[in-house]
């Protein structure tokens, strides 16, 4: 079955870097475009960043643009987030989540989550 | 980018009820591209409806997705307890987005 494990979270200070892991198992990795999505603390989800199958591809939400990072390694099946110069606003639940391979555009199956809280 | 508006914020109903969920993009979007999620409490969220209509695996009958260009809505017939969660409707028009959610409560 399809498993999307999360890792990396903690706490850091403002300003400093941390890199979240997704390692997939249950289906062929190299096959699908992943995301990274996050939630702050009892607000919605908000989509973070998109990778290509084969990671040609890479988009962004605007608030992270620049200072966030997705890469894939297809060889290790896990999906990565580098996240640099980090806000306050940056506190969330960071989830990763497969694009179905319709082309149409939405999540199939998502992670449990790793938690990511900026404070000084 | 699209915007999507979702009503009522919260529901509370009783077992055995319908619960009728709305999700208003600001702009006419493809049902295509219209996808409905679920999020228990301290749960990740799981696909329930993409393409509008089409029930993701495993999602029981009792769930169904309906609607077009601007209007899309979940309905979720025969209410159980196991239901309380919040639905988030999702698109994707340049980028993806997520409605702000709506709390379904089972009384």
């Amino acid at each position: 079955q399809v498993q999307l494990v999360e890792s990396g979270g903690g706490v850091v200070q403002p300003g400093r870097s941390l890199r979240l892991s997704c390692a997939a198992s249950g289906f062929t990795f190299s096959n699908y475009a992943m995301h990274w999505v996050r939630q702050a603390p009892g607000k919605g989800l908000e989509w973070v960043a998109i990778i290509s199958y084969d990671e040609n591809k890479k988009y962004y939400a605007d608030s992270v643009k620049g200072r966030f990072t997705i890469a894939r390694d297809n060889s290790k099946n896990t999906l990565y987030l580098q996240m640099n110069s980090l806000r306050t606003e940056d506190t969330a639940m960071y989830y990763c989540a497969r694009e179905d391979r319709r082309g149409w555009f939405f999540f199939d199956f998502w992670g449990q989550g790793t938690r990511v809280t900026v404070s000084s | 980018e699209i915007v999507l508006t979702q009503s009522p914020g919260t529901l509370s109903l009783s077992p055995g009820e319908r619960a009728t969920l709305s999700c208003r993009a600001s702009e006419s979007v493809s049902s295509s591209y219209l996808a409905w999620h679920q999020q228990k409490p301290g749960q990740a969220p799981r696909l329930l409806i993409y393409g509008a209509s089409s029930r993701a695996s495993g999602i029981p009958d009792r769930f169904s997705g309906s609607g077009s260009a601007r209007d899309y809505t979940l309905t979720i017939s025969r209410l159980e307890p196991e239901d309380s969660a919040v639905y988030y409707c999702q698109s994707w028009r340049t980028s993806y987005t997520f409605g702000q959610g709506t709390k379904l409560e089972i009384k």
